[in-house]
């Protein structure tokens, strides 16, 4: 089974502010990295997939790079609504294993 | 638009069953592979059990295997997952999801989720 270590746990920033948020996984996903973002009761929302491709819909200060085993998720200029959990997924094989999340807050 | 719909959830005693439902709309059923991903209260999420487009392939996490089992049932548009011989560990929100191309694996579009809670 593939591990993901999200880092940090907690990001406490401003809005205006950069975000830069850490997935580490324990084997090469070669590209095969998902970066979900979920608010307060809602359902998670995809944000970037194949480690650097924007959903359809995504803000473009949201990005995504990396490769192998080391990915980060950006946010250029956070926004109220970005102060959320953001959770990587890889589906390199299975199991789909999920990081345990970083929270954005203010 | 792409709609997914769960139900089913509710308390149950542990080592009972229950069966959980998700009704989709909005797109072809019969092209996607479809997953179920769960959230335990305040934790992160994981992923549960996918099954393929046709059926005839299914996944499940270690710790459910031989207890939960996903299913399909294309002329109802329906996604199901029946778990048996259910413990605490199994209290969650569970959230059926989609794929966003065919055989992408990742979660574009999700359910709003249902609350299945083991708990005597």
């Amino acid at each position: 089974e593939i591990v993901l270590t999200q880092s940090p746990a907690t990001l406490s920033l401003s809005p205006g502010e950069r975000a830069t948020l850490s997935c580490r996984a324990s084997q090469s996903v070669n590209s095969y990295l998902v970066w979900y973002q979920q608010r307060p009761g809602q359902a998670p929302r995809l944000l970037i997939y194949d480690a650097s491709n924007r959903a359809t819909g995504v803000p473009a200060r949201f990005s995504g790079s990396g490769s192998g085993t080391d990915f980060t998720l950006t946010i250029s200029s956070l926004e109220p609504e970005d102060f959320a959990v953001y959770y990587c997924q890889h589906r390199s094989n299975w199991p789909l294993t999920f990081g345990g999340g970083t929270k954005v807050e203010i | 638009q792409v709609q997914l719909v769960e139900s089913g959830g509710g308390v149950v005693q542990p080592g009972r069953s229950l069966r959980l439902s998700c009704a989709v709309s909005g797109f072809t059923f019969r092209n996607y592979g479809f997953h179920w991903v769960r959230q335990a209260p305040g934790k992160g999420l994981e992923w549960v059990a996918a099954i393929w487009s046709d059926g005839s392939v299914e996944y499940y996490l270690d710790s459910v295997k031989g207890r939960f089992i996903i299913s399909r049932d294309d002329s109802k548009n329906t996604l199901y997952l029946q778990m048996n011989s259910l413990g605490a560990e199994d209290t969650a929100v569970y959230y059926c999801a989609r794929d966003i191309n065919v055989g992408s694996l990742d979660f574009g579009y999700w359910g709003q989720g249902t609350l299945v809670t083991v708990s005597s």
